[in-house]
């Protein structure tokens, strides 16, 4: 069966260290992945997509590796602030889908300590 | 950036009755907007796509009698819960990809909160 997992596990970690998040797919060819940030009660908020053809993407403090031999994704976040406390969804779009949707994975929820 | 606005952002209503939930993209044309329903600490559940001027499909094992999808204009989908009852209780949200840009991402509304009592 097709799956994306995430660790379900909340991630507590220090102010100023790197985060690492896991997102693994199975059964799925993804086009693309992408990450996502929500806040209790909010609607997700885009941050980056990483294409299939693509091994890493960055956007300021955040970096994202795409391993489609390993059908892994990576997330992290440095020098990690308070602020970043938050869960974080990745979602891929199947090569098969023929549309833009996108299946999400469960969210890892990050707690940054101050 | 892209802006979707959902409304009501939380809604409480009796059983038996029928509620509606706009999501509207402002400042862009959405021909597909996507609704997703979450439970507390779970992901985003699609439910359906919704097609601007067409019918929205449905995914599997989602009611399509019970969540009614309207996409009349390229900016506003609505969701009608009929006959809601408690199950029916969620958060509900929606998302659109802004075609123009070329983009891939979504834009999520912020979500509408609905209570079934």
């Amino acid at each position: 069966s097709q799956k994306i997992e995430q660790n379900s596990e909340a991630l507590n970690i220090q102010e100023g260290k790197t985060a690492t998040l896991t997102c693994n797919y199975t059964n799925y060819s993804p086009a693309y992945l992408q990450w996502y940030r929500q806040d209790p009660g909010r609607g997700p908020v885009f941050l980056l997509l990483i294409r299939e053809n693509e091994k890493e993407k960055r956007k300021e403090r955040l970096k994202v590796t795409f391993d489609t031999t390993l059908k892994q994704s990576l997330f992290h976040i440095t020098a990690s602030q308070p602020a970043d406390s938050a869960t974080y969804l990745c979602a891929l779009r199947p090569f098969t889908s023929g549309t833009y949707k996108y299946i999400f994975g469960t969210g890892t929820r990050l707690k940054v300590l101050a | 950036g892209a802006v979707v606005s959902q409304h009501p952002s939380w809604v409480i209503c009796k059983s038996g009755t029928s509620v509606k939930i706009e999501c509207r993209s402002l400042d862009f044309q959405a021909t597909t907007m996507f609704w997703y329903r979450q439970f507390p600490k779970q992901s985003l559940m699609l439910m359906a796509t919704s097609n601007e001027g067409s019918k929205a499909t449905y995914e599997q094992g989602v009611e399509k009698d019970k969540f009614l999808i309207n996409h009349a204009s390229l900016t506003l989908s609505t969701l009608t819960v009929t006959s809601a009852h408690p199950e029916d209780s969620s958060f509900y949200i929606c998302s659109a990809r802004d075609r123009a840009s070329g983009g891939w991402e979504l834009f999520f509304g912020e979500g509408s909160r609905l209570t079934v009592l």
